[in-house]
């Protein structure tokens, strides 16, 4: 059974600094590679997701992410944060064949001021 | 609708009765799926409807909790005896099956708040 893990539970951060949330999953086959995210009293929203190809993924909001398969990582980095990006980061896996995501336990990324 | 809906958006129930959550899904879009998010961790697979029929349900925990989506449209989270245990946020999400096949994008609802006391 594959898994995800976000080791970080909190990460606080100050405007326009850069961050990256970390991201690791055990599969012993191939998967897809998500990020969402959730503003408060939102439902969760697909920041950009890796499925096959360049292992660079940019997605909204200028977020990107980068597949690595020999750490079986999947990081999610942003240059510049800015206030409205605090929200809880929620990484996940679909396993080829199979649509159902697993998700990890998130990520609260905490931009002040 | 713009989006998908849940009602209602926070039931409150007392151990051992019945509860129906309901999910309205993005109109066309004939995938859809239960996850279950309790405090502090991630949404749960519970359940994945195509069209009418479960395509996956592996992800029910007991035989308590049971889905339909008889038209294919509106699906119906039912979960009988409910326990303690059970409360949490229940989200429901749905995607197209056009040309991305198994990577189309889901497309979650804000949930449905649970509390069994």
């Amino acid at each position: 059974a594959q898994s995800v893990t976000q080791l970080d539970s909190q990460v606080p951060v100050f405007e326009e600094a850069p961050v990256e949330l970390r991201c690791n999953y055990s599969s012993s086959v191939s998967v897809y590679l998500f990020w969402y995210v959730q503003y408060p009293n939102q439902g969760l929203q697909l920041l950009l997701k890796y499925l096959s190809g360049s292992t660079l993924v940019k997605g909204i909001n200028g977020f990107e992410a980068e597949f690595n398969k020999s750490q079986t990582s999947f990081h999610l980095r942003k240059p510049s944060v800015h206030i409205s990006d605090t929200a809880e980061y929620f990484c996940a896996v679909s396993l080829t064949g199979r649509r159902a995501l697993t998700f990890g336990s998130g990520t609260r990324l905490q931009v002040q001021p | 609708g713009a989006g998908v809906s849940q009602t209602p958006s926070n039931k409150v129930t007392e151990k051992g009765k019945y509860v129906e959550l309901r999910c309205d899904p993005i109109s066309g879009h004939t995938a859809l799926y239960w996850y279950r998010q309790s405090l502090g961790q991630g949404p749960e697979f519970l359940i994945y409807f195509q069209g009418t029929g479960a395509a996956d349900d592996s992800g029910l925990p007991n035989d308590r909790f049971f889905a339909v989506r008889p038209e294919g449209s509106v699906s119906t989270l039912k979960i009988q005896r409910t326990e303690r245990g059970d409360s949490a946020v229940y989200l429901c999400a749905s995607s197209s099956t056009g040309t991305g096949g198994l990577t189309d994008t889901q497309y979650f609802g804000p949930g449905t708040r649970l509390t069994v006391l």
